[in-house]
């Protein structure tokens, strides 16, 4: 049963604290994505990564960070120096082409107090 | 810089009211626009991909179309399980850029 995994669904953190949200697909897709949604604002571009060991920044890259070293799997942290942090993060992947499609993860719901 | 509008913001329609939604773009080089499915709390589901002007694609109730400058979503007969926020998107190169959304509510 190919998709993309999230986890966990919900996240509970103190201020000060550095999170890491896991993104996991078994579509064998090149590119991975993570976006931030905000109520009333689109989607949002963090961080994207089309080849293992590689990444680059989106519109939205300060105050987190990635890795990419396995093609299935793309963990974003959420580190201290991100002001706004309480949001719901979406990952996604895509098959490199015209088009390219993303299709997107169940999300994760980060709740910092 | 690529930029997507959609209106209305928030559209309520009684069970089988037929109606369209609007995405306006721009984008230097449209290498497709996109429209997606997105249920309270989760991830968005994707419903179509258009690549140039004149292309019509279709799934169960739903149209999607596409001028030079802009796409709709046409919704015929719609039920209370197409309620939902529909999200547009377009590329010109690697990165997607993202409208706001329309909420779709539909009234039974």
């Amino acid at each position: 049963d190919g998709g993309i995994t999230q986890s966990p669904k919900y996240l509970f953190r103190k201020e000060g604290q550095n999170v890491t949200l896991s993104c996991e697909q078994n579509l064998n897709h090149d590119a991975m994505y993570w976006y931030r949604q905000d109520p009333g604002q689109g989607l949002r571009l963090i961080y994207y990564s089309q080849i293992v060991n590689d990444f680059q920044k989106g519109d939205i890259a300060e105050g987190y960070s990635v890795s990419r070293e396995k093609k299935e799997s793309f963990p974003l942290t959420v580190t201290s120096a991100q002001k706004n942090p309480t949001a719901f993060y979406l990952c996604a992947s895509a098959r490199l082409g015209q088009g390219n499609e993303q299709y997107f993860g169940p999300g994760t719901r980060l709740t910092v107090t | 810089e690529d930029q997507v509008t959609q209106s209305p913001e928030a559209l309520r329609l009684q069970e089988g009211e037929s109606s369209s939604l609007n995405c306006s773009y721009t984008v230097s080089g449209l290498r497709g626009l996109f429209w997606y499915r997105q249920d309270p709390g989760k991830g968005p589901e994707f419903l179509f991909t258009l690549y140039s002007a004149g292309e019509e694609k279709e799934k169960e109730r739903l149209k999607a179309t596409l001028t030079k400058k802009e796409s709709f979503l046409h919704i015929t007969a719609p039920k209370p399980e197409d309620s939902a926020t529909y999200l547009c998107a377009v590329t010109g190169n690697e990165k997607l850029t993202f409208g706001t959304g329309t909420r779709l509510t539909i009234i039974p």
